[in-house]
C-alpha cells in the first residue's frame, strides 16, 4: 500500500522578525551539526555549521546555537525575508575520525508572511 | 564551476521497469551519497561511494537497489522492477573529501512509479 508521509513541523514568522528553527539531535558522539535550507522543488542547501565543541557559531543572518547537555540545536535567522521560505533540516555527523555518516532530521517548514 | 548534476530531473516508470539515476559530483570531489526522500519527510541516506569503491551502502535496501561510481562517468543508481513505493525524490551529494560535513547537493531526480 502506500506510505503516508509525516507532516512536517511549520513555523510562520512575519517578515522582519527573527526566526529560531529548533533540533533535537540523538548520537552523543557527533562531531559535527550541518543546518540545510531546501526550497521547493529543489535540493537541500548549506547554510552553516558548527563543531560540537563549539556552543555558537555566527553566519550571514544566521546564528546556530548547540546545547549538548540536553541534546539541542537552533537556527536563528535575523530579520526574516520571504526568500527564507523554506524547509529547514538540521544534520549530524557521528563520532570523529575517517568517515562518518550525515543523518538529516525530519525538518520543519518556515513560512514567511509578508 | 557547475555544481553537482543529477539527471533525469524527472522520471516515470511502470511497476517492473528499471530506473537509472545518475550524478556527476562537482568538479574536484571523488565522494558521493545518495540519499531518498519521500514527501513530507527528511533525507534517507542509502549509499556512499568513492570511484570504484562502495564505503557504506547500510541505508540501500538488500534487493532491487545497486549503485556504482565507476573511474569515468557519473554515479548510477540502479532499482530494478520498481514498485510503487520507490516513488520518491532521490538526491546525490558530492565533497571533496569523507571528513567534509557540508556536502553540495544536486537538485534530485523525481522518480514516480505508476
Amino acid at each position: 500500500g502506500e506510505s503516508v508521509g509525516l507532516h512536517l513541523p511549520t513555523l510562520s514568522v512575519q517578515e522582519g522578525d527573527n526566526s529560531i528553527i529548533n533540533c533535537a539531535y540523538s548520537n552523543s558522539a557527533s562531531d559535527y551539526f550541518i543546518w540545510y535550507k531546501q526550497e521547493s522543488g529543489k535540493g537541500p542547501q548549506f547554510i552553516i555549521d558548527i563543531r560540537s565543541n563549539m556552543d555558537k557559531r555566527q553566519g550571514q543572518r544566521v546564528t546556530v546555537l548547540l546545547n549538548k547537555t540536553v541534546k539541542h540545536l537552533s537556527l536563528q535567522i535575523a530579520a526574516t525575508q520571504p526568500g527564507d521560505s523554506a524547509v529547514y533540516f538540521c544534520a549530524e555527523r557521528g563520532g570523529s575520525g575517517g568517515y562518518q555518516k550525515v543523518t538529516f532530521g525530519t525538518g520543519t517548514k518556515l513560512q514567511v508572511i509578508p | 564551476n557547475a555544481g553537482v548534476m543529477q539527471n533525469p530531473r524527472h522520471l516515470v516508470r511502470r511497476r517492473g521497469q528499471e530506473a537509472r539515476l545518475r550524478c556527476s559530483p562537482m568538479k574536484g570531489h571523488s565522494h558521493v551519497y545518495w540519499y531518498r526522500q519521500l514527501p513530507e519527510e527528511g533525507l534517507k541516506f542509502m549509499v556512499y561511494l568513492q570511484k570504484e569503491n562502495i564505503i557504506d551502502e547500510s541505508g540501500m535496501p538488500k534487493e532491487r537497489f545497486s549503485a556504482e561510481f565507476p573511474k569515468e562517468g557519473p554515479s548510477i543508481l540502479r532499482i530494478q522492477q520498481v514498485v510503487r513505493g520507490d516513488s520518491a525524490a532521490y538526491f546525490c551529494a558530492s565533497s571533496p573529501s569523507s571528513i567534509i560535513s557540508g556536502y553540495t547537493f544536486g537538485s534530485g531526480t523525481r522518480l514516480t512509479v505508476v
